[in-house]
């Protein structure tokens, strides 16, 4: 289950189940959305981006779902694996035309085997 | 994808000392570089934005004679953390981008800074 507090939020799945990710931003000006992964002492990784002219994408096992009536974000990931245990950022473009990443709070993915 | 690197990877330093983080865009060049700053098990903190060949422009609250902030060509950016203390230990990540609209950001691995 998911669990929100003082600490990063966790969400817990096993392995092969579906997960999702939420997000909420705070610019309703923001016009680009990246999801990104990161795991314990690396740099954040792309994963998937959107622009605000679309309300869904989809790559490889991941979809990103965007709702700009409520400022909300979503990554959903397919058959989630174990590598897949990261923390995971949404960051939105706080630039007005000039790209410049704004984190969100991030969310902790555990996948049990 | 565009590959960013940051050296080194981990660094202690002693009280009072100056520690130089470098920042390098292997495959493109750089027109615009982010510093962030990291905290355990909270979010990546902007520190500053810098343009090749202009002075920084740092975030409110970040101080900008604490944290020097150097980017003198496409593809190699610096952050000097001057006179450190224990409380500026910290993940510190860089991230680079080409070009100017709506253009992705990416990463360098981190930098680990302990200050005893």
């Amino acid at each position: 289950g998911e669990s929100v507090g003082l600490h990063l939020p966790t969400l817990s799945v096993q392995e092969g189940d579906n997960s999702i990710i939420n997000c909420a931003y705070s610019n309703s000006a923001s016009d680009y959305f990246i999801w990104y992964k990161q795991e314990s002492g690396k740099g954040p990784q792309f994963i998937i981006d959107i622009r605000s002219n679309m309300d869904k994408r989809q790559g490889q096992r991941v979809t990103v779902l965007l709702n700009k009536t409520v400022k909300h974000l979503s990554l959903q990931i397919a058959a989630t694996q174990p590598g897949d245990s990261a923390v995971y950022f949404c960051a939105e473009n706080s630039g007005g035309g000039s790209y410049i990443p704004t984190f969100g709070r991030g969310t902790s993915l555990i996948v049990h085997p | 994808g565009a590959v960013v690197s940051q050296h080194p990877s981990r660094v202690i330093c002693k009280s009072g000392t100056s520690v130089k983080i470098e920042c390098r865009s292997l495959d493109f060049q750089a027109t615009t570089m982010f510093w962030y700053r990291q905290f355990p098990k909270q979010s990546l903190m902007l520190m500053a934005t810098s343009n090749e060949g202009s002075k920084a422009t740092y975030e409110q609250g970040v101080e900008k004679d604490k944290f020097l902030i150097n980017h003198a060509s496409l593809t190699l950016s610096t952050l000097t953390v001057t006179s450190a203390h224990p409380e500026d230990s910290s993940f510190y990540i860089c991230s680079a981008r080409e070009g100017q609209l709506n253009t992705e950001a990416f990463f360098g691995q981190g930098t680990r800074l302990t200050v005893v």
